[in-house]
């Protein structure tokens, strides 16, 4: 059965940095995109970026990039995302979702990850 | 590409026949997925490249569409329906639609 597994709910103050995880398991990791998605009440989900299980390579929507930093840990079949410089706007959930290689549709979603920012 | 989904919200009574829009700004060229996601919880996927099914999902779920012009249609409304339902362009960038929220009457 494929599980994704993320962190639990993080509270943090502006200006500090966060870093999510997402441990997977039931499906071989390195055959796979993980995608970082993130959904703000009343707001369409957007995607953040992906990486490929197998090398680390990443991709990122432009909106993000230096916001989000991907990385992954094939021995334990995790992937996670490193949020910097975090302000109001990065209050949101963060999911992860798997795409297979080729097929940019999501399957399979963790939970999310609920992000709050405040002094 | 742009998706606008109509309507925002939506009524209707168990055993309707529900039909949901999305319309891209551009040619989707049928690579267009719809997802449920119920209060709380992650979004599931229960169509991918315009009509196909996936797997585990009732088959009171459908899809259609090309060009610019997609539709999720609910066969018989089912009280477990109770969801929004976003629309996902993956033909040029990534993009969801705003959702729709299917409530029963």
């Amino acid at each position: 059965e494929v599980q994704l597994q993320q962190s639990g709910a993080e509270l943090v103050k502006p200006g500090a940095s966060v870093k999510l995880s997402c441990k997977t398991s039931g499906y071989t990791f390195s055959n796979y995109y993980m995608s970082w998605l993130k959904q703000m009440p009343g707001q369409n989900i957007e995607w953040i970026g992906n990486i490929y299980g197998g090398n680390g390579g990443t991709g990122y929507n432009q909106k993000f990039k230096g916001k989000a930093t991907l990385t992954v840990d094939k021995s334990s079949s995790t992937a996670y995302m490193d949020l910097s410089s975090l302000t109001s706007e990065d209050s949101a959930v963060y999911f992860c979702a798997r795409n297979e290689w080729g097929y940019w549709y999501f399957d399979f979603w963790g939970p999310g990850t609920m992000v709050t920012v405040s002094s | 590409i742009q998706l606008t989904q109509s309507p925002s919200l939506l009524s209707a009574s168990v055993g309707d026949r529900v039909t949901l829009s999305c319309k891209g700004s551009q040619n989707i060229n049928n690579y267009l997925a719809w997802y449920q996601q119920k209060l709380g919880e992650a979004p599931k996927l229960l169509i991918y490249n315009t009509n196909s099914l996936q797997t585990g999902i009732p088959s009171r779920f459908s899809g259609s569409g090309s060009g610019t012009d997609y539709t999720l249609t609910i066969s018989s409304l089912q009280p477990e329906d109770v969801a929004t339902y976003f629309c996902y362009q993956y033909n040029n960038g990534l993009t969801f639609g705003s959702g729709t929220k299917l409530e029963i009457k």
